[in-house]
């Protein structure tokens, strides 16, 4: 499968426990980007990243979440001390470059549950 | 504030039969349209549109821009039961930051 891959598809945490969400990008695709999808909302953007770089990171809350794209392996969107209200789909996209003529395609998601 | 607004918020229709799915926006430095269909799980990029007046179509999907009233429209002929999805509509403005806003979608449910 040459697409979006996230892990794992489906996570269950306890309050105050880390998440770890995981997703590599499309071959060949250097841009990544993480949306959160609240049931019955639409997807709200969170960061935008390149390699080694967080080019925007508008939609991030500014506690307890952070993101990164290493050199080597896949982004990571970690969320630490999580609480009830962190309950959500959050989604991976991936694009060649930034441009204008660059869709972004998406991955199949990481299903959060906060017990 | 930006703005994207879908309409219908959700639609029941018949096998054959032909629909229209409304996206109106109002965003600063627009730079294009974009239209995905999403079911159970990653949303699938359908569409991406920048130029006012210009047809998209792929199959029985279609869909065009109108940069003067602010909106598009997604055509889909002769549905079928796997039309069955949400159909979000997002747009990509001109910040630098390359991140889509997106609306809440439109609901389709196809009924045999």
């Amino acid at each position: 499968n040459a697409g979006v891959m996230q892990n794992p598809r489906h996570l269950v945490r306890r309050r105050g426990q880390e998440a770890r969400l995981r997703c590599s990008p499309m071959k060949g695709h250097s841009h990544v980007y993480w949306y959160r999808q609240l049931p019955e909302e639409g997807l709200k953007f969170m960061v935008y990243l390149q390699k080694e770089n967080i080019i925007d990171e508008s939609g991030m809350p500014k506690e307890r979440f952070s993101a990164e794209f290493p050199k080597e392996g896949p982004s990571i969107l970690r969320i630490q001390q999580v609480v009830r209200g962190d309950s959500a789909a959050y989604f991976c996209a991936s694009s060649r470059g930034g441009g204008s003529n660059q869709p972004q395609h998406f991955g199949d998601g990481t299903r959060l549950s906060i017990l | 504030e930006d703005k994207v607004v879908q309409s219908p918020l959700s639609l029941v229709v018949h096998e054959g039969d032909t629909v229209t799915l409304n996206c109106s926006y109002e965003v600063t430095n627009f730079r294009s349209l974009l239209w995905y269909k999403q079911e159970k799980k990653a949303p699938t990029f359908l569409f991406m549109l920048t130029s006012s007046g210009i047809e998209k179509k792929s199959g029985r999907l279609s869909s065009i821009l109108d940069k003067k009233e602010l909106s598009s429209i997604l055509n889909i002929t002769a549905t079928q039961t796997g039309d069955s999805a949400i159909y979000l509509c997002a747009v990509d403005r001109q910040t630098g930051a390359n991140n889509l806003f997106f609306g809440t979608g439109t609901r389709l449910t196809v009924i045999p």
